[in-house]
Order: C-alpha cells, then sequence, then structure tokens
C-alpha cells in the first residue's frame, strides 16, 4: 500500500510567525511532489511541486525535500490569517501514474 | 480564461437511483480525473483517464463507473446510489510531459444520498 503520511493538526501559529508542515511517504521510487491549499468547501489549489531534493522557494513559501529520508515539508513564513487552510502533500510514484495524497493538515493562523 | 468546470454542484438523491457527474474542461489536457473526499478521509481517487481510449480503476472504483465522451468530458456514474457514497466529488486534469502531474481541480460536486 504506497502511502503519504501528514499530521491532521491543527497547527496553530501566530500571525507573522513560520509554519513548518511536514509529509512522509512509503514508496522511495516516489518522483514529484506537491503542496495544495484547500479552503474549507472549496477545491485543492496547487501551490508548490518539487522534484529535486533541496530547497525550492517561490514568495513566502518553500518546498523541502529530502528522498533518502522520504520527507518532503512546507514553510509558510510570515503567516497571515489568510492562510488558515488545509494543506494537502501529493505524490506521484512514477510517470504515468495519478497522484496519491495525504490526508492534509490543518493549519490555524490567529491574528 | 482556461477552467474545469464541474455539474451538478450539489445533489440531493435516493438510495437506489442512478447519478451521473459530468466534468469539463478549457485546459486542452489530456488527463483527467475523478476524486472523492470525506472528512477525515483526505482525497481518493476513483478513476482516472490518460486520453479517450485509456480508463484505468483507482483506489476505490467499486459502486462507480466512468464515461470519456471526448477530451475535454469526463463523466462519473453511481448505477446505484447508496448513503455511503455521500460526499464532496472533485474531478482534476493535468497535461503530460515535464510538470505534467500539476493536477488542476474543478470546484466539487456536494452529493448527499438519502
Amino acid at each position: 500500500q504506497k502511502e503519504v503520511e501528514q499530521n491532521s493538526g491543527p497547527l496553530s501559529v501566530p500571525e507573522g510567525a513560520i509554519a513548518s508542515l511536514n509529509c512522509t511517504y512509503s514508496d522511495r521510487g516516489s518522483q514529484s511532489f506537491f503542496w495544495y491549499r484547500q479552503y474549507s468547501g472549496k477545491s485543492p489549489e496547487l501551490i508548490m511541486s518539487i522534484y529535486s531534493n533541496g530547497d525550492k522557494e517561490d514568495g513566502r513559501f518553500t518546498a523541502q525535500l529530502n528522498k533518502a529520508s522520504q520527507y518532503v515539508s512546507l514553510l509558510i513564513r510570515d503567516s497571515q490569517p489568510s492562510d488558515s487552510a488545509t494543506y494537502l502533500c501529493a505524490v506521484r510514484l512514477r510517470a504515468g501514474t495519478a497522484l496519491i495524497f495525504g490526508k492534509g493538515t490543518t493549519l490555524s493562523v490567529s491574528s | 480564461d482556461a477552467d474545469v468546470t464541474q455539474t451538478p454542484r450539489n445533489r440531493i438523491t435516493k438510495t437506489g437511483k442512478r447519478i451521473m457527474l459530468e466534468c469539463s474542461q478549457t485546459k486542452g489536457h489530456d488527463r483527467m480525473y475523478w476524486y472523492r473526499q470525506d472528512p477525515g478521509l483526505g482525497l481518493r481517487l476513483i478513476y482516472y483517464s490518460f486520453d479517450v481510449k485509456d480508463i484505468n480503476k483507482g483506489e476505490i472504483s467499486d459502486g462507480y463507473s466512468v464515461s470519456r465522451q471526448a477530451q475535454a468530458k469526463f463523466s462519473l456514474s453511481l448505477e446505484s446510489a447508496i448513503p455511503n457514497q455521500t460526499a464532496l466529488y472533485f474531478c482534476a486534469t493535468s497535461a503530460q510531459g515535464q510538470g505534467g502531474n500539476e493536477q488542476f481541480f474543478g470546484p466539487g460536486t456536494r452529493l448527499t444520498v438519502l
């Protein structure tokens, strides 16, 4: 069974702080990794993709990938109340397969 | 704007009824997916299609069927709806190639089976 694991939270951080969201995956051959944000009752929205070990930055978001340890993380700097949402980690095992999603981590940013 | 649309957005039906959920996209993507989302269970893949002639079962295909009528259209059917199929259903699309599994989601259909 291919699995993607996330802490369900809620993760609570004050406004302006760094939020750190983590995800582990079971298949060492996984190739592509994605972070989606989902507001309550809305559809998932892609915010980051990462394919190689290391860090990838996009504005206030940084994705970090460590294939040897089989984890991927998302850092949100200067967290805002509008960042309060559920964050879904998704993994593609190999070319020609669909994404496998974790159950998501709920983030709450308090003002 | 290129988009993914789903119809209906909300549906209430009774046990035993046949239901069809429709998905259309103007993104020009060749890959389409159906997921369901339940509280505490995350997104689970029902079926996916990489082109018009390709249909694949996902994690939870029992009780569902699909039809890929064209590159831009992918329908999900519940032949005989049951209450545990009450969920939020999402269609998604992606393109081939580098970054091809960056999936883009439709707005969702909230289905209630009584």
